[in-house]
């Protein structure tokens, strides 16, 4: 089946810093969707891409749909506290959503 | 509006019991799906309905997993018999259309 590799597993920074998180595949995806859960929750849609090359944002967050099709990324810009959680892409296709394994962002103050 | 709601929120059971999950979908929303979060393999689809009828149930591990969805207000994850290795956290999630989807709050499973 498809797979996407997301990185980094895991982020440390500072309150203020800005964060970036990308993940790329082998295969070629529909629809790019950009996913945030918090313990004890489900996942959260952020941002969904629909278009090669789409460039989207949402508040201090930004995404973009890679020009291949085989990889997005995320931006976070001006971290604050509640901005910790767990980031999921998914990539979108025939066969529904793919997630990536997450990426654990850690904010310390 | 509500979201997906999901029961129970929890819950420990013994190897060899029935498990019955629970999820009403957000009202309109045409597809419904059953994934399974564990730390080693993430996020991983079990089913998926479309309109109540099981399309793609390929993610299902074993004929001990079964879903249902009767309604377009109702879908159930049994499992019979249950297992250790079954515990892990079942997300239901709807969506109007295949992608963007929401999801529930999640049931916790935890089977001795």
């Amino acid at each position: 089946g498809q797979q996407l590799n997301q990185s980094p597993q895991s982020m440390f920074i500072q309150e203020g810093e800005d964060v970036s998180m990308n993940c790329t595949s082998s295969s070629i995806f529909n629809t790019w969707l950009w996913y945030k859960q918090d313990p004890g929750e489900g996942p959260v849609l952020l941002i969904a891409l629909y278009k090669a090359g789409e460039l989207t944002s949402n508040g201090r967050l930004t995404a973009q749909f890679g020009i291949t099709r085989k990889d997005s990324f995320l931006n976070i810009s001006a971290s604050i506290p509640s901005d910790v959680g767990i980031y999921f892409c998914s990539g979108g296709g025939a066969d529904g959503l793919t997630f990536g394994k997450g990426t654990h962002l850690i904010i310390q103050p | 509006d509500a979201g997906v709601i999901q029961s129970p929120r929890h819950e420990v059971t013994e190897m060899g019991q029935e498990v019955t999950l629970r999820c009403k979908p957000i009202s309109g929303h045409d597809y419904l799906f059953w994934y399974r979060q564990t730390m080693m393999r993430g996020l991983e689809l079990l089913i998926y309905f479309n309109n109540n009828v099981p399309i793609d149930d390929s993610g299902m591990p074993e004929d001990r997993f079964s879903a249902k969805m009767p309604n377009a207000s109702f879908s159930t994850l049994k499992i019979q018999p249950s297992e250790p290795r079954d515990s892990a956290v079942y997300f239901c999630a709807s969506s109007p259309g295949v992608d963007e989807q929401f999801f529930g709050p999640g049931t916790r499973l935890t089977v001795l």
